[in-house]
């Protein structure tokens, strides 16, 4: 069974469009994280979220909402798409405690 | 002076060599350290975590880290082919802070 799973693997969309990723975990972990992985692929975390409460949010552009229905969900909404949102978006999961995180596959997001 | 640095490569070492991949740190306060591996078009993979000086082993990895130089490194024994790939250096500030910082990653080939 997969650990950590993000819907869907690819995304492509027009600019000005607005789209939604979706995570899900299995691990029974209690924060999950989103991170950007751009072109060079530097991985920069955006928001974290630890039993459906907000605790990173980084320097992203409010355009970005995350919403943590559950502590096994998170989401990302995005709003008004511009070019330079293209990149892959991951989702990660850490344990109560832990510090080890555990990435989902990735969505590949392309704005055109 | 970037938070986390690492040499971008790529790095080549003959097939059953030992590669010796480096990463350096400038936030003293830093606590946690973690290496990922990372394929192509694929997510980050956690290989190793570290926490103490000293060295932590397992299998064919070796973690070292060394506070007092902010310093951390990951050796690959008897280098096999399937260790081509990205690996990331990733760094934790403080416990209870679960936000990481990754360098932008070393690209290692392993040359049969």
């Amino acid at each position: 069974d997969t650990a950590v799973s993000q819907t869907p693997k690819y995304l492509v969309t027009q600019m000005g469009n607005d789209k939604s990723i979706k995570c899900e975990q299995n691990l029974g972990h209690d924060t999950m994280y989103w991170y950007k992985q751009d072109s060079k692929k530097f991985l920069k975390i955006m928001f974290s979220y630890n039993n459906k409460e907000l605790i990173i949010n980084e320097t992203v552009p409010n355009r970005f909402s995350p919403k943590s229905p559950d502590k096994a969900h998170l989401n990302l909404h995005i709003n008004s798409l511009e070019l330079g949102d293209s990149a892959v978006y991951f989702c990660a999961s850490s344990g109560q405690g832990a510090y080890e995180q555990y990435f989902g596959p990735g969505t590949r997001l392309t704005v055109t | 002076q970037k938070e986390v640095e690492q040499n971008s490569g790529p790095l080549s070492v003959p097939e059953g060599a030992i590669a010796s991949l480096n990463c350096t740190y400038s936030d003293r306060v830093s606590q946690s350290f973690f290496w990922y591996r990372q394929y192509s078009g694929k997510s980050p993979e956690l290989i190793m975590s570290i926490y103490s000086n000293g060295d932590k082993e397992d299998g064919r990895f070796t973690a070292q880290l060394n506070k007092a130089s902010q310093y951390v490194s990951l050796l690959i024994r008897d280098s096999q082919p399937s260790d081509s790939a990205t690996y990331l250096c990733a760094v934790g500030k403080d416990f209870g802070n679960e936000k990481l910082t990754f360098g932008t990653g070393t690209r290692l080939t392993i040359i049969p």
